[in-house]
């Protein structure tokens, strides 16, 4: 069983549709979660930064980590065809050990928004 | 300020051969960290250096290596390529905090194998 699970789609939704992207995980130490967006042939980019449990809004995009359920989610609000892309989730625990700095990461949900 | 950057963009390389990719961090930044992602899946972490010393290791065999330099660029090492090596090969540039440490990327260095 991977740490993190990512339902990789692909998803297809139109213009303006609010979006919801999963991961689920099955280590209790990740403290620290990320979502990033890559296009095509680029390098991921970051788009939000959570610590722990709770909810993070910056513009149109949300992101939520329920610790007690190992469940996170980002969710794309009036989605745009400029939003197409995959979206990867990512982790990290408490710095320590081997693995410091380590990111864990889901498979990606490949998103396209049509017009 | 520019961001992570990468060389070369793409590389081919026949099984067996050794390949050097290289990496320059965010200015300021003092660690890089390495992943590797295969078609279809999301990154694997490889290495993390930071001020020169590693700080952590992925599940990759010996053939890889890496190195940081005291600019705090960094070479990724891979010797004896075999087919399964092809993937898209990314640093990433933090400022080396212990917690709290957020990790940028660069464009990637793809890498075929033949």
């Amino acid at each position: 069983q991977k740490e993190v699970e990512q339902d990789p789609g692909p998803l297809s939704v139109p213009e303006g549709a609010i979006v919801s992207l999963n991961c689920t995980y099955s280590n209790s130490a990740f403290q620290y979660f990320m979502w990033y967006r890559q296009y095509s042939r680029k390098g991921p980019e970051l788009l939000m930064y959570t610590y722990s449990s709770g909810n993070k809004e910056d513009g149109r995009f949300t992101a939520q980590v329920d610790k007690s359920s190992k469940y996170i989610s980002l969710f794309i609000r009036d989605s745009q065809p400029s939003d197409s892309a995959t979206y990867l989730c990512a982790m990290r625990a408490i710095a320590g050990g081997t693995s410091y700095g380590k990111l864990t990461f889901g498979q990606g949900t490949i998103l396209t928004v049509h017009p | 300020d520019a961001g992570v950057t990468q060389s070369p963009t793409h590389l081919i390389k026949t099984r067996g051969q050794h390949v050097t990719l290289r990496c320059s961090p965010i200015s300021g930044h003092k660690s890089v960290s390495w992943y590797q992602q295969v078609l279809g899946q999301g990154p694997q972490f490889i290495f993390q250096y930071y001020e020169k010393e590693e700080r952590g290791r992925g599940n990759f065999p010996d053939r890889f290596s890496a190195r940081q330099f005291p600019n705090y660029s960094s070479e990724l090492n891979v010797n004896a390529l075999l087919l399964g090596d092809s993937a898209l090969y990314l640093c990433a540039s933090s400022k080396g905090q212990v917690n709290s440490d957020t990790q940028y990327f660069g464009p990637g260095t793809r890498l075929t194998v033949l």
